[in-house]
């Protein structure tokens, strides 16, 4: 069964600095991974998504990359900011469904 | 702008009793997923559906639970009898096979 595992947990950084969050899974056959953002007592919102055969991805601040060989994925954010607080969940679709094992996610704090 | 809705968004029953959550997912969309999100578990698949055929649902209670896609526009979940331990935030997304899930804002339930 995949396993996804996000570190850290909680992460607190001042304003303008850059970050990565991390994620790692255990199996590398994968058919794509997906990072999403959850604000409190929210739904999911669809960051970045990358295909198994990519390496990365970009959309404004966020950079998102792939390494399947390693099972591991990054997602930077540059110049943080408050707005950013949120939680990070990182999930990926190991399976012809594409239904996703998710990691119980990064919660980020930026203070102003 | 296309969404995924769910009804009800909050929902207190007793225990035995039966809860229905619903789900219109994307028009277009061809895959339906249910996941549960509790504190403990974090976010985790219940089932899922691609052209509206069930694909796989071993992450349900099977004597409790069931779902189902009665049309293309519309997506049920099932507990009956609830018990407490089945609070949680249940969430619907939808998406293309292999491409982005997009989640609805989800039905938060209260078994007491």
């Amino acid at each position: 069964k995949q396993e996804v595992t996000q570190i850290p947990a909680a992460l607190s950084v001042p304003e303008g600095e850059n970050l990565v969050l991390n994620c790692s899974f255990t199996d590398s056959a994968i058919y794509n991974l997906q990072w999403f953002r959850q604000d409190p007592g929210k739904g999911l919102t669809s960051l970045l998504l990358i295909q198994s055969s990519q390496r990365e991805q970009t959309s404004g601040r966020l950079n998102a990359s792939l390494d399947k060989s390693s099972g591991r994925s990054t997602l930077y954010i540059a110049a943080s900011q408050p707005g950013d607080s949120a939680t990070y969940l990182c999930a990926v679709a190991s399976n012809s469904g594409y239904a996703l094992n998710f990691g119980k996610g990064t919660s980020l704090l930026v203070t102003p | 702008d296309a969404r995924v809705t769910q009804t009800p968004r909050d929902k207190v029953t007793e225990m035995g009793q039966e809860v229905t959550m619903r789900c219109q997912p994307i028009l277009g969309h061809n895959t339906v997923f249910w996941y549960r999100q509790t504190m403990m578990q974090g976010l985790e698949l219940l089932a899922y559906f691609r052209n509206r055929a069930p694909l796989d649902d071993s992450g349900m209670p099977k004597d409790r639970f069931s779902a189902e896609m009665p049309d293309a526009t519309l997506a049920t979940l099932k507990i009956q009898p609830s018990e407490p331990r089945d609070s949680a935030v249940y969430f619907c997304a939808s998406g293309l096979s292999g491409e982005t899930q997009y989640f609805g804002p989800g039905t938060r339930l209260l078994v007491l």
